[in-house]
């Protein structure tokens, strides 16, 4: 079965430094989001994105955030300048040709702020 | 904007009786609820969904039922077992937007 793919893993970083976290959705998804989840928390949406701009985007989602598809297959999250709270997992998911299709989640890159 | 409520938070059963986690939102033009389940460290992995048409959907020992008039919705879990042990999520796809809003999920342990 297809599955959404995330890298790193696990990602170490100095505050104020960038981090770009990668996604390659299922192949013939045509919708893209970005989650995160605070330990012990629930999962909160952040953006989805389709035909190459953001539909929409929570109040989280600020400036230091911005997604990017560079190429047909990747689906990237940057965080420019990063601070203690964004410390949490960050989840990509993509869905089909319908808006009310189900969002299959990637394994997650949990992002450690130092 | 849409808000769901998940409960209870946690939940023990012993292996082999029945599990039920029930979930309220606000939007009644949701149209999509979604349950997921999240084993510790790994991805949140659908196993059930509703679509706001239907009443109740069933798969093997999982079932989703949905009241509109009410908004909630509930997912059960019969003969519950060992490696059915996770945080299940339930979500609401808020009306005219692609974003899921999720519950605060429940931690579900099955004792042997």
């Amino acid at each position: 079965e297809p599955e959404v793919t995330q890298t790193p893993s696990h990602q170490v970083t100095q505050m104020g430094q960038e981090v770009i976290l990668r996604c390659v959705p299922i192949s013939n998804h045509l919708y893209f989001y970005w989650y995160r989840q605070i330990l012990g928390q629930k999962v909160e949406f952040l953006v989805s994105f389709y035909n190459n701009e953001i539909s929409e985007k929570s109040e989280i989602f600020d400036d230091q955030f911005s997604v990017e598809r560079p190429d047909g297959s990747n689906f990237t999250l940057k965080i420019r300048s990063t601070k203690l709270e964004d410390s949490a997992m960050y989840f990509c998911a993509s869905s089909g040709q319908a808006q009310n299709q189900p969002q299959h989640f990637g394994d997650g890159t949990r992002l450690s702020i130092l | 904007g849409e808000n769901v409520e998940q409960h209870p938070s946690t939940l023990s059963v012993q292996e082999g009786d029945s599990a039920v986690i029930k979930c309220t939102y606000s939007d009644s033009a949701s149209n999509y609820f979604p349950w997921y389940k999240q084993e510790l460290g790994k991805r949140p992995q659908l196993i059930i969904d509703i679509r706001s048409n239907v009443g109740e959907k069933k798969d093997q020992r999982i079932a989703v039922t949905l009241n509109k008039t009410a908004k909630h919705f509930s997912l059960h879990i019969t003969e519950t077992q060992p490696e059915d042990s996770a945080v299940y999520f339930c979500a609401a796809q808020e009306s005219g937007t692609y974003k899921y809003i999720f519950g605060t999920g429940t931690r579900l342990k099955v004792l042997a």
